[in-house]
C-alpha cells in the first residue's frame, strides 16, 4: 500500500490568494492523480501525471495547475483563489501491476474561500 | 464512455446484519478493473476491494465480497456482519485497461448508516 500525504488538512483563505496544496508520497508511484470532489458527491479528476515532467488535465476543468518535478512531489497549485473553488482536493497514487493499478488516496485538503 | 451508476443514495442497516451496495457500470471495452472505496466523515478514500473483468472467481476481503455478473454489468458489493464503523459513504469505480493514464470514473455514491 502507499504513504500518501497531504498538506494543509484544512484551509480558510481570502478571495484572490494564490495557494499551493502540497501532496507527495513514499511509494516510488509513477502515476499520481488530483481530484476535487463536493461534499457528498462523486470525485471528478482535474489532473494527473504519468512520471516526472508529465502532467496532463483532467475530465473536469479546472483553474488549477500542477508540476511533477520530482516523483514523489505532486504539488496543484491555484494562482487566484475564489469562492467557486471551495470543495475537498484528494491526491492518489498508482503503481504499475498488470491488471490492476489500484489508486490509493491521501486524507485530502478541505479548502474553503471567503 | 464509461459509467458507473448507484441507485443508492442512502441505505441503512441494522448491526451484525449483511448488506449490498448496488453498481452498475457501461464500457465497451472487454478488459477492465472495478473498485470499491469507503469515505468516512473524515474525508479520507479507503480502498477495499478489486475485480478485474477476466477474474473467474468474485472477489473477497474479509467481511468484503463483490458480487460479480458480468452479463449484467453489475458489481455489487456485500459488507458482512456490518459494524457501526462501517457508517460511511461508498464509492465504486471503474477504469478500463486501455486507458494509458489508468484514470477511474467514479459513481454517485451511496452512504450507508449502520444502527445499533
Amino acid at each position: 500500500e502507499a504513504d500518501i500525504y497531504q498538506t494543509p488538512r484544512y484551509l480558510v483563505i481570502g478571495t484572490g490568494k494564490k495557494i499551493t496544496l502540497e501532496c507527495s508520497q513514499t511509494m516510488g508511484h509513477d502515476k499520481m492523480y488530483w481530484y476535487q470532489q463536493d461534499p457528498g458527491m462523486e470525485l471528478h479528476l482535474i489532473h494527473y501525471s504519468y512520471g516526472v515532467n508529465s502532467t496532463e488535465k483532467g475530465d473536469l476543468s479546472s483553474e488549477s495547475t500542477v508540476s511533477r518535478i520530482r516523483t514523489e512531489h505532486f504539488p496543484l497549485t491555484l494562482e487566484s483563489a475564489r469562492p467557486s473553488h471551495t470543495s475537498q482536493y484528494l491526491c492518489a497514487s498508482a503503481a504499475r501491476r498488470p491488471y490492476r493499478d489500484t489508486q490509493y488516496f491521501g486524507p485530502g485538503t478541505r479548502l474553503t474561500v471567503l | 464512455a464509461q459509467k458507473i451508476t448507484q441507485t443508492q443514495p442512502g441505505m441503512f442497516v441494522q448491526e451484525k446484519e449483511a448488506v449490498t451496495l448496488d453498481c452498475t457500470y457501461d464500457t465497451s471495452d472487454p478488459s477492465y478493473g472495478l473498485f470499491w472505496y469507503k469515505q468516512p466523515s473524515s474525508g479520507e478514500m479507503i480502498f477495499l476491494i478489486y475485480q478485474g473483468s477476466y477474474d473467474q472467481q468474485n472477489a473477497t476481503e474479509g467481511r468484503y465480497s463483490l458480487n460479480f455478473q458480468k452479463a449484467r454489468k453489475s458489481a455489487n458489493l456485500v459488507i458482512s456482519a456490518s459494524q457501526l464503523g462501517d457508517s460511511a459513504m461508498y464509492f465504486c469505480a471503474m477504469r478500463d485497461n486501455n486507458n494509458a493514464g489508468n484514470m477511474l470514473t467514479f459513481g454517485g455514491g451511496t452512504r450507508l448508516m449502520v444502527k445499533p
